[in-house]
């Protein structure tokens, strides 16, 4: 099993409806990040998250840190087309190690 | 800032064959990676570098060599090239090291897709 699970695999929407996605774990971890990765092009940084409960905003992008640091999810309001890609959670340990949840892959039709 | 760098975008190789794969970094970071992307499984690591002269293994180093002798370069070494090393691979870098809680960025390059017959 994979340390992150992410849900759902795949979601395709119609431009200006709301989503979320989700990155699970039981383990605990002291920060969080995301990360959109667009068709032929490596992984570009979104957000890190590091306190419980923590709620961060990137114009219609929502990230949330779980109270108990074992989970996230990203919201996206109004989507639109240009929000179409791969978005994947990881997670730093402490062996200089990162760690990549499958990605949940987001098609948003015009 | 060209950022990370990688070469070639492309390659098919034939089982068997050797290549290296290319990266380089202008941003100065001390760490550097590589990661196979595939279908269902995310990015694994398979070898890291913390510094010039200095490298250690990720998740899935095996059929894989690393070297690194500057700070800009890191280049993958595959060494018999199996049908299992189909990938996508990517290089980042970053300024410093991932440890539990850290907050860095890591920039990654575009990518290599690999196909081995």
């Amino acid at each position: 099993t994979q340390l992150l699970e992410q849900s759902p695999q795949f979601l395709s929407i119609q431009e200006g409806e709301n989503l979320t996605v989700y990155c699970n774990s039981s383990s605990v971890f002291s920060s969080l990040q995301w990360y959109r990765q667009e068709p032929g092009e490596g992984p570009v940084l979104l957000v890190t998250v590091v306190t419980g409960g923590e709620v961060k905003k990137l114009k219609r992008l929502t990230f949330q840190f779980g109270d108990a640091r074992k989970d996230s999810s990203l919201h996206i309001t109004a989507a639109q087309p240009g929000d179409t890609g791969l978005y994947l959670c990881a997670v730093p340990l402490n062996n200089n190690d990162m760690r990549f949840g499958a990605g949940t892959r987001l098609t948003v039709k015009p | 800032n060209a950022g990370v760098t990688q070469t070639p975008k492309f390659q098919v190789l034939k089982t068997g064959q050797s290549m290296t794969l290319q990266c380089a970094q202008d941003m100065n970071h001390e760490y550097m990676s590589w990661y196979r992307q595939d279908p269902g499984m995310g990015l694994r690591l398979i070898h890291y570098s913390v510094g010039a002269g200095i490298t250690d293994q990720g998740e899935v180093p095996n059929g894989y060599n690393v070297s690194r002798s500057t700070t800009e370069d890191f280049p993958l070494r595959l060494l018999s090239a199996a049908p299992s090393q189909t990938s996508v691979y990517f290089c980042a870098s970053s300024y410093e090291i991932p440890l539990a809680g850290g907050t860095d960025t890591q920039y990654f390059g575009p990518g290599t897709r690999l196909t081995v017959l």
